[in-house]
C-alpha cells in the first residue's frame, strides 16, 4: 500500500535553532503533501499544503516564514522549523493521498515527528 | 472552510458494551468521511471510511452510518474491548487527491475491563 516516510521520529533542538523534517512518499507521486501540528490532547491542525513545484499554501495564523515549506520533487516534501522556541514544541506529521483515479485509497500519514525545543 | 464538531471528547464505557461517536460537518460538498484511531505518540490509523454515495458501511465490529442532509457521521463500535481504548478522530474532505482532510476534535475513549 502507499507509504510516507518521515524523518526524524524525534528531535530536540536548542531554541533559535532550525530543524529539518523529511516526507518522503515511497511507492506514489505526491503532487500535494499536507502538514499538520499536533499538541497534546488535541486534534491535528492542518498548517500549510505543499505543492510539488509551486509555494506551499498556509492556514491562517501559520507564519510561512517561520514554517518553510519545500516540495521539490513529486516523493519528498521538507518543513523546516525556523528559530525554534519552547512553543513550537509538538507533533508535526506529514500526509499525502495517492493520486485518484480508480483506486479508492484513503489518506496515508507519515510517522511524525515529535519536536521538543529547549 | 469545512469545519466538522465531534462529540463527546470523552466516553468511558464497559468491556462489551458499544460505543458511539458523533460528528457534524459543515461543508455539504465534502464527500468523503474517515474515522481515525490514534494511540499515544502514533499515526493516525484508518479504522473504517464513507462516501457520500452510501449510508452506511460495516467491517467486523465496526461502523458508520452517514446522513447526508443532516450533515452528520456516526461511529459505533460494538463488543468493545480494553484495546479499543485510543483517541479517535472523524474528519472529512473531498474526494479528490488535492483535498485537505479536516478534523473532528477526537474523542477519548476508554473501555474498562
Amino acid at each position: 500500500g502507499a507509504v510516507v516516510s518521515q524523518h526524524p521520529s524525534w528531535v530536540i533542538c536548542k531554541s533559535g535553532t532550525s530543524v529539518k523534517i523529511e516526507c518522503r512518499s515511497l511507492d506514489f507521486q505526491a503532487t500535494t503533501m499536507f502538514w499538520y501540528r499536533q499538541f497534546p490532547k488535541q486534534s491535528l491542525m492542518l498548517m500549510a499544503t505543499s505543492n510539488e513545484g509551486s509555494k506551499a499554501t498556509y492556514e491562517q495564523g501559520v507564519e510561512k516564514d517561520k514554517f518553510l515549506i519545500n516540495h521539490a520533487s513529486l516523493t519528498l516534501s521538507t518543513l523546516t522549523v525556523t528559530s525554534a522556541h519552547p512553543e513550537d514544541s509538538s507533533f508535526y506529521i506529514c500526509s499525502a493521498r495517492p493520486p485518484f483515479g480508480g483506486i479508492n485509497y484513503g489518506y496515508t500519514f507519515g510517522s511524525g515527528t515529535r519536536l521538543t525545543v529547549v | 472552510g469545512e469545519n466538522v464538531e465531534q462529540h463527546p471528547s470523552t466516553l468511558s464505557v464497559q468491556e462489551g458494551d458499544s460505543a458511539v461517536i458523533k460528528c457534524t460537518y459543515s461543508d455539504s460538498a465534502s464527500n468523503y468521511f474517515p474515522w481515525y484511531k490514534q494511540e499515544l505518540g502514533k499515526r493516525p490509523q484508518l479504522i473504517i471510511d464513507i462516501r457520500s454515495n452510501v449510508g452506511e458501511k460495516k467491517d467486523q465490529r465496526i461502523a458508520v452510518t452517514l446522513n447526508k442532509t443532516a450533515k452528520h457521521f456516526s461511529l459505533h463500535i460494538t463488543e468493545t474491548q480494553p484495546e479499543d481504548s485510543a483517541v479517535y478522530f472523524c474528519a472529512a474532505s473531498l474526494e479528490t487527491s488535492g483535498s485537505r482532510l479536516t478534523f473532528g476534535e477526537g474523542t477519548q475513549l476508554t473501555v474498562n475491563p
